[in-house]
């Protein structure tokens, strides 16, 4: 069975500051992760995920298989950057694409 | 808006009553996914489908739940003699299996108050 972590429910920054959202997980196959973003209001969608190595809105996330994490960071956070963020995680080598998801974190970026 | 849609919106029903969802997916998408997400937590899976073909139910989709997708189009999801612990959104979402990268797109849920 395979567990995403997120270990804060609550991250406050102020405008500019870096952010890191942290997850971590648990699975013994070869995990894909993701990063999905709730913006109020919004429906639940996509932000990034590990094996396209890219970067969204600013944000990035290197997938750690030794430390079996895959954090989200961004250098300077912006207003518009607040927003509930799930870590997911789908087992690639099952084929079956249900992703299991952390409970999630929320950002607050204060002016 | 092309996206999955899903009715009704808000649902609000009486301990015991069935109560019955409805699920639109993207056109073509094969994969349809219905999660299950209480106050404070993530989307927790509960069942999938790939056209018609129901291919794997959490343990969580007790006796009362069942789902269906006869056409391989829209799905419904049932919950016969609700509890107040079936108090929860109801996301689902679909993904064109043929397309491997392609991302889950959620609808915008329905969301269940059991009195």
């Amino acid at each position: 069975a395979q567990r995403v972590t997120q270990p804060e429910k609550l991250l406050s920054v102020f405008k500019g500051a870096p952010v890191e959202l942290k997850c971590n997980y648990s699975y013994s196959g070869s995990p894909e992760l993701f990063w999905y973003v709730q913006y109020s209001r919004q429906r639940l969608q996509l932000l990034l995920r590990h094996i396209s190595r890219e970067s969204i809105k600013g944000f990035t996330a290197d997938l750690n298989k030794g430390e079996t994490s895959f954090h989200l960071k961004k250098p300077f956070a912006q207003e518009e950057d607040s927003a509930m963020y799930y870590c997911a995680l789908s087992p690639s080598d099952t084929g079956r694409r249900a992703l299991t998801f952390g409970s999630g974190t929320r950002l607050q970026v204060q002016p | 808006d092309t996206g999955v849609s899903q009715n009704p919106r808000h649902k609000i029903t009486k301990r015991g009553q069935n109560v019955t969802f409805r699920c639109d997916p993207i056109s073509e998408h094969n994969r349809l996914y219905w999660y299950r997400q209480t106050l404070g937590q993530g989307p927790e899976f509960l069942t999938y489908f790939q056209n018609e073909a129901q291919l794997e139910k959490s343990r969580l989709l007790s006796d009362r739940f069942s789902a269906e997708r006869p056409k391989g189009s829209f799905s419904t999801l049932e919950i016969q003699r609700t509890e107040q612990g079936d108090s929860a959104m109801y996301l689902c979402a679909s993904t064109p299996v043929s397309s491997y990268n392609s991302p889950l797109h959620f609808g915008n849920g329905t969301r269940l108050t059991v009195t």
